[in-house]
Order: C-alpha cells, then structure tokens, then sequence
C-alpha cells in the first residue's frame, strides 16, 4: 500500500536553530511527494513538491527537501527557524486518480 | 495557481441536522476532491467530484452522509447530513491544475461544529 509517514508528531526548535522534520513514503511506482504548511485557522499552503526532477528541491519560505529513493524519505529542511515558522507540516504523496494521502502531521514550535 | 473559496467558512449546527458546504473555484477544472481534518488529525480524502458524473467516495464514507453535487467546473457542493459530534470537523475542498505539476491548491476550510 502507498503512504506516508512523519516521524515526530511534534517538534520544538529555537529560534535560528535547523529545522529538520521526517517524512518516509512506500510506493510502488515512482512517487510525486508535496510538503504543506497550516498555519493556525487558515488553509494549506503549498511549501515545495518532488516530481522526478531534481532530488533536492527548495521551497518557498527558506524550506527545502530532499528526495532520497534508497532511502524512501523526503525530509524537509530549514537552515535557520524563525518565529513565523510555528505551523503544521503535512508531508503528502499523489497517489493513482489524482487522490493525495497525508502523513499524519507534526506540529512545529519555535521557541524564542 | 487557483483562488478557491468556501462557504461558510465555520457553522455550528445541532444534531440531526445537515449542513451544506460550499466550493468556488476561479477556475475551470475537471476534478474536485473533499477532504475531512478532524480535530487535531491529518486530512482524510471524503471523495473525488467529477463534473457530469456520480461522486467517487472513499472507503469509510458513503453517500448518504455526504452527499455531493459538481453542477459545472467551477462549483461543488458537500452536504454533511444527519449531524451529530463526531462530524465536527474542518471540511476542505481542493482542486489540482493539470498545467501547475500535479500540485494540489485548497480551500481555506469551513470549521463545522456540531452541540
């Protein structure tokens, strides 16, 4: 079965410290992989997406991630937190029919 | 990119009841797909709405209880019927643009809370 993993339901940074969040897919065919944001009460924001192009992609934001298929893992990058970063994170596979299956989510706290 | 819209955009409604949710699109496209987030969750895709034919729905969720409409390309409709507390939720519906690399756009969400 394809899906998505996020290890780590919950992460706390510090402010201009790395942010590093976890994401693992199993698919059987080559995956199309998105990282979302929510922020509190708004809607889900595009952050960057894999489609079998370049391995490392960089997002909006400072956010990137890079696609290791022996690894099976997307794990999204961020040099340097910043206090407007505290959001949800959804590492997201396309599946067969244009349907998307979500990780579960981790919840990013930034700490002054 | 797309510019969706959603009405309302959070409703508290008694048990028993239904509510009807809203999604505008500012664009022409083909599939529409409704999702639920339930408190503190991820989103769980409900069903995908094509213009023209039946709604496909997801395992878990059925007709009945979430009935949709898709009247043209640009306009859907989910109904949240027969409502009781486990339905509050957030109800996002999204769109993917065949030109814009297989990224999905999203609604802002309509909060349904049910007493």
């Amino acid at each position: 079965a394809q899906s998505v993993t996020q290890l780590g339901s919950h992460v706390s940074v510090s402010e201009g410290a790395l942010v590093l969040l976890r994401c693992n897919y199993s698919s059987s065919v080559p995956p199309y992989l998105f990282w979302y944001v929510q922020y509190p009460n708004q809607g889900l924001q595009l952050l960057l997406k894999y489609t079998s192009a370049a391995t490392l992609v960089k997002g909006i934001n400072g956010f990137e991630a890079e696609f290791k298929k022996s690894e099976t893992s997307f794990h999204l990058t961020k040099p340097s937190a910043h206090m407007s970063d505290a959001a949800e994170y959804f590492c997201v596979l396309r599946l067969a029919g244009n349907k998307l299956t979500f990780g579960g989510g981790t919840r990013v706290l930034v700490k002054p | 990119s797309a510019v969706i819209s959603q009405k309302p955009s959070r409703d508290i409604c008694q048990r028993g009841t239904s509510l009807t949710i809203q999604c505008q699109v500012d664009s022409q496209v083909t599939m529409m797909f409704w999702y639920r987030q339930q408190p503190g969750q991820s989103l769980t895709l409900i069903a995908t709405a094509n213009q023209g034919s039946e709604a496909t729905y997801e395992s878990g969720f059925v007709i009945d209880k979430f009935p949709i409409s898709r009247p043209n390309l640009t306009f859907s409709t989910l109904t949240v019927s027969n409502l009781s507390p486990e339905d509050s939720s957030i109800y996002l519906c999204s769109v993917e643009l065949g030109l814009a690399g297989y990224e999905q756009y999203f609604g802002p969400g309509t909060r349904l809370t049910v007493t």
